[in-house]
């Protein structure tokens, strides 16, 4: 059964270090999201790729987030330097396109110490 | 500003009766409902959708229905199972803008 491929499952890093988390899609998903996850609350979307360009980014804060999607398949978010408050579950979607069922990977918790 | 509104936190259901998750939104542009179930620890799965041109979607257990004149939606489990306790999201898309959720309910099954 496909799924939505992410790693690592779980990141322990201290402030101000780099982390990098990594996804792999559904072949032949072109949407793919990262969303962040705190205790409590719903799924937050950081970034919306169509293929490889950004179609929302509106909340990822650019200062100290980035994400790719290079070859249009898989992506990374990068988080430098990192704060107390990244700490949560960070997670990828993807879909055939926008406005159909997106499918979730099984999420990186992220510890920042 | 929450688009999306689960406004109960949590809801405990006795094993074999009905369980209804509620979910609201203020956005009148949203035009396609999902719900979601995560387990810790784990991505959200997911569950049905529907479509703003129909009123009702059936899968198995799960019903969902929307009302879009008072902007609600609801899911229906029935029977309810042991293995259906987990946080239930409810997500609306508008057009080919984001996906966005509430903040979710957790549904804990009592045998």
């Amino acid at each position: 059964e496909a799924e939505v491929a992410q790693s690592p499952r779980y990141k322990i890093t201290e402030k101000s270090q780099a982390v990098a988390f990594w996804c792999d899609p559904i072949s032949g998903h072109a949407t793919l999201y990262w969303y962040r996850q705190i205790l409590g609350q719903g799924p937050e979307l950081l970034v919306q790729f169509q293929d490889e360009s950004v179609v929302d980014d509106s909340q990822l804060p650019k200062d100290r987030f980035s994400a790719e999607r290079l070859k249009g398949v898989d992506s990374t978010l990068k988080i430098q330097p990192a704060e107390l408050g990244d700490s949560a579950m960070y997670l990828c979607a993807s879909s055939f396109w926008v406005n159909t069922e997106a499918f979730f990977g099984q999420g990186t918790r992220l510890t920042v110490v | 500003d929450q688009q999306v509104k689960q406004n109960s936190p949590s809801l405990s259901v006795q094993e074999g009766r009905i369980s209804i998750l509620n979910c609201d939104y203020t956005n009148s542009m949203f035009d396609y409902f999902l719900w979601y179930k995560k387990y810790p620890a784990e991505g959200p799965t997911f569950l049905i959708s529907i479509s703003s041109i129909k009123d009702k979607n059936e899968d198995g257990r799960f019903t969902v229905f929307l009302n879009k004149s008072a902007k609600h939606l609801s899911l229906h489990i029935v029977p309810s199972q042991p293995g259906d306790s987990a946080v239930y999201f409810c997500a609306c898309f508008e057009g080919a803008q984001k996906l966005v959720f509430g903040q979710g309910t957790r549904l804990t099954i009592n045998p």
